[in-house]
Parts: C-alpha cells; sequence; structure tokens
C-alpha cells in the first residue's frame, strides 16, 4: 500500500518552461489537494478536487492548472514557469470531512 | 478568511514537556489539527479535535481548546530529541471549502 506517491522528488526548470507534477494514490479517496511550501509559511492550498471531473481553486492558483481524469491521479501542471513557483510541493488526500489528510513525500521544485 | 497563527521557534531540554501554542480566526465548527514535519519529510498528523471539544489526550500529547480565545495547544510530554521537527496547527471548516488553513509551523528544538 503506496499512499500518496508524488514524482519527481527534485525538479530545476528554466524560467518558462512547462512540466508536470504527479500525484497518485491508491486509498480510493475522493478529495485530493496540491499545497506549496514556501520557507516560514505553512503550506498554501493551490487547486483541490472533490472527485473525478470535478476541480476548484485554493488560495494561490495562478500559474497552475490541474485536471482529474480519474479517482487516482491528480497532476498538477506548470505551463510556463517563473522563479516565484520555486517550491516545495505537497500532494494530499483526504477521505471523510475531518478525518487525516495523507501527505506525498514532496516535490522540490527550483526555477531558474 | 481564516487565520492561523503560531510562534516561530521552541527550545526544550529533553525530558522537559514542550507547549507549542496556536491561534485561529475561523468562527464557524471546525477541525483543528497537529502536523509533525521533519527534515525533508511530508507531513505526519499527530493528534485533531473537533472546535467542541475542550481536550484530548493521546498519549504524549495533549491538545486543549480554549474556545472563548480561539487558542489551541500541543503539550508533549517527556519530550525527546526524536521530537525535534515543524509543527503545523492547521483547520478545516465543519462545512463549506474543505480546505486546511495551516500556520507557519513551529520549530522545535530539543537539547540533550
Amino acid at each position: 500500500n503506496a499512499g500518496v506517491t508524488q514524482t519527481p522528488k527534485f525538479q530545476v526548470l528554466k524560467t518558462g518552461q512547462s512540466m508536470t507534477l504527479q500525484c497518485a494514490q491508491d486509498m480510493n479517496h475522493e478529495y485530493m489537494s496540491w499545497y506549496r511550501q514556501d520557507p516560514g509559511m505553512g503550506l498554501r492550498l493551490i487547486h483541490y478536487s472533490v472527485g473525478a471531473g470535478i476541480t476548484d481553486q485554493g488560495e494561490v492558483p495562478n500559474g497552475y492548472n490541474v485536471s482529474r481524469s480519474t479517482t487516482e491521479d491528480f497532476p498538477l501542471r506548470l505551463l510556463s514557469a517563473a522563479p516565484s513557483q520555486t517550491s516545495v510541493y505537497f500532494c494530499a488526500t483526504e477521505g471523510r470531512r475531518g478525518t487525516e489528510a495523507f501527505f506525498g513525500q514532496g516535490t522540490r521544485l527550483t526555477v531558474v | 478568511g481564516e487565520d492561523v497563527e503560531q510562534s516561530l521557534f521552541l527550545s526544550v531540554r529533553e525530558g522537559d514537556s514542550s507547549v507549542i501554542n496556536c491561534t485561529y480566526t475561523d468562527s464557524s465548527s471546525t477541525y483543528l489539527y497537529w502536523y509533525k514535519q521533519e527534515p525533508g519529510a511530508g507531513l505526519q498528523l499527530l493528534t485533531y479535535i473537533f472546535s467542541n471539544m475542550d481536550m484530548k489526550q493521546d498519549q504524549r500529547l495533549t491538545v486543549l481548546l480554549n474556545k472563548k480565545d480561539k487558542h489551541l495547544s500541543l503539550r508533549i510530554a517527556d519530550t525527546q530529541t526524536g521530537d525535534s521537527a515543524i509543527y503545523f496547527c492547521a483547520e478545516t471548516p465543519y462545512t463549506g471549502r474543505r480546505a486546511l488553513t495551516f500556520g507557519s509551523g513551529t520549530r522545535l528544538q530539543v537539547q540533550p
């Protein structure tokens, strides 16, 4: 049982490049979300999904796109990377509201 | 919107008790969480409490909630060097948009 798997673990991009951060879960959870973590700050919600085919914006959605074609996968796309997107990105899943949110190990992204 | 605040740093000696504090602003019924993050790792849920509770105890961990002051604390008894980490307070409302709002984290340093 892998839980929440994020790939890659590390990535360096040049400004203007695009890439997709992958997130997969095997817990059959409907709710999935993406957060970014910056130094000295807590995690901030980028986008979330309450089920396949349904996504919505979080606190800091600009510069990111998401889709949810299956229950298991919730990829995060950076269309044109900017240095301000240098951060650690965490994917999370949650069962019923108020139960534990399971986090992936994170993707450390550097944009130069 | 919701806001969660924490002090940034706490240093204790091994064997002492640690108390990490958090304040939040959400006035609705809410779940309140404590997460632990070790270096280079994702977030691990330690415990959570619903806003209609005053206290929750789980082995060495005690959560106290003062609803009037919207103040949450995490007490770690007999603190060990393995408890050194960043501790995040987070909340999510009982209804409405389902998203975790995190504090900026408290770095706990345990000295031998």
